[in-house]
């Protein structure tokens, strides 16, 4: 089965730093793009960053960029998203996801179940 | 940068109607379009992309059509586990990146 899992929900304080993961699993993590988004509490869907693992190649969010980090370890079928300095507008729930290509056209076609990340004083 | 517009907002109706969702593109993306439902506490699930082709496993209640600017999404007989909210999604391929619309919420009447 395709899957992609999450780590578990995070409580930190404004200025910390955090590093989330996503692992796959039931197909060749290297051959697929692996992007992040985030929800804020109650609000939209916010594409973050997406990253190829094959080679690392990345790209960003104008909104996002200089703000998160995006990574990938092909070595355990990884990827992340990390903090330098936590803010409390950073609190939302933040979901990983493939990037499908089929038939010329791309959409995420698997997610993670989302991990929380809630920062606070 | 492509802004995604969706509308309505929310939208209210009664299980067996049919409903239509709309996202329109701030300029032309091609068939670069996806939908997604998401219901709550849980991730979105893909439903189409190439603004017509349906994901694995969606019932073909679900039809997206358009191209260029104007999209839809068509739920032919709403039932009960599709109240949701729906989002539409361009995908660029060179940058890289993705901008979904807003979403509309679909409520029961």
């Amino acid at each position: 089965e395709v899957q992609l899992v999450q780590s578990g929900a995070e409580v930190k304080k404004p200025g910390e730093s955090l590093k989330i993961s996503c692992k796959a699993s039931g197909y060749s993590f290297r051959s697929y793009w692996i992007g992040w988004v985030r929800q804020m509490p109650g609000k939209g869907l916010e594409w973050m960053a997406i990253i190829n693992p094959g080679d690392s190649e990345t790209g960003y969010s104008p909104s996002f960029q200089g703000q998160v980090t995006i990574s990938a370890d092909k070595s355990i079928g990884t990827a992340f998203l990390q903090w330098s300095s936590l803010k409390a507008s950073d609190t939302a729930t933040y979901y990983c996801a493939r990037r499908l290509w089929s038939d010329g056209y791309y959409a995420m076609d698997v997610w993670g179940q989302g991990t929380t990340v809630t920062v606070s004083s | 940068e492509i802004v995604m517009t969706q509308s309505p907002a929310t939208v209210s109706v009664s299980p067996g109607e049919r409903v239509t969702l709309s996202c329109r593109a701030s300029q032309s993306v091609s068939s670069t379009l996806a939908w997604y439902q998401q219901k709550p506490g849980q991730a979105p699930r893909l439903l189409i992309y190439g603004a017509s082709t349906r994901a694995n496993g969606i019932p073909a209640r679900f039809s997206g059509s358009g191209s260029g600017t104007e999209f839809t999404l068509t739920i032919s007989s709403l039932q009960f586990e599709d109240f949701a909210v729906y989002y539409c999604q361009h995908y660029n391929n060179r940058p890289p990146g993705l901008t979904f619309g807003g979403g509309t919420k679909v409520e029961i009447k």
